[in-house]
């Protein structure tokens, strides 16, 4: 459904670490999934994104994994960087059932916090 | 090419003014999509919209609340007769196509509104 007022969950990573974000999602019909880093006073900045028909794919310094059975997407982080410190959303495209346009969720987020 | 431009990137309003909340999409994009963020929480779907249309509004309060997004010029998300309760951040984001068709959101850097 909607995302919801939660407080953020956080993760506390060394720098040089990897770090995985974790995400449910909320609908299996959905096909077509985002992660997107907010940075302080800014807007969400696209990371990386995955079509429900694959269940893994990388980038520079990432890698999304989906696992459709139990609905949850994971992000990767290698080597994670002081730069990395923001916060995450997992977005997720729910396609049209009596519409004809989609619609994109947000999922509550995490906090990711790189210890020097 | 520019990205998401919103302005004002602050807006302070007393309660049962007007707010107005512009925003100019990516270059050759014409889906347009509201989102509200309160503090330490998620973004909630408002609205969408393509050029001159509204497409799906069902996250848009139906009382106070309008948006647009006319042939020439920005959208427009307004707020009339503000609240405390309206004060948030408003981000806007666009894409080139249906999300489905793997065409993410950009967003902007967004606009932080505050009543007094």
């Amino acid at each position: 459904g909607e995302s919801v007022g939660l407080h953020l969950p956080t993760l506390s990573v060394q720098e040089g670490d990897n770090s995985i974000i974790n995400c449910a999602y909320s609908n299996s019909a959905s096909d077509y999934f985002i992660w997107y880093k907010q940075e302080s006073g800014k807007g969400p900045q696209f990371i990386i994104d995955i079509r429900s028909n694959m269940d893994k794919r990388q980038g520079q310094r990432v890698t999304v994994l989906l696992n459709k059975t139990v609905k949850h997407l994971s992000l990767q982080i290698a080597a994670t960087q002081p730069g990395d410190s923001a916060v995450y959303f997992c977005a997720e495209n729910i396609p049209p059932l009596k519409t004809s346009y989609d619609k994109v969720i947000f999922g509550p987020g995490t906090s990711l916090s790189v210890i020097p | 090419n520019a990205g998401v431009m919103q302005n004002p990137r602050h807006l302070v309003r007393r309660r049962g003014q007007e707010a107005r909340l512009r925003c100019s999409p990516m270059k050759g994009h014409s889906h347009v999509y509201w989102y509200r963020q309160l503090p330490e929480e998620g973004l909630k779907f408002m609205v969408y919209l393509q050029k001159e249309n509204i497409i799906d509004e069902s996250g848009m309060p139906k009382e106070r609340f309008s948006a647009e997004f006319p042939k020439e010029g920005p959208s427009i998300l307004r707020i009339q007769q503000v609240v405390r309760g309206d004060s948030a951040a408003y981000f806007c984001a666009s894409s080139l196509d249906q999300v489905r068709d793997n065409s993410p959101l950009h967003f902007g850097n967004g606009t932080r509104l505050t009543v007094t």
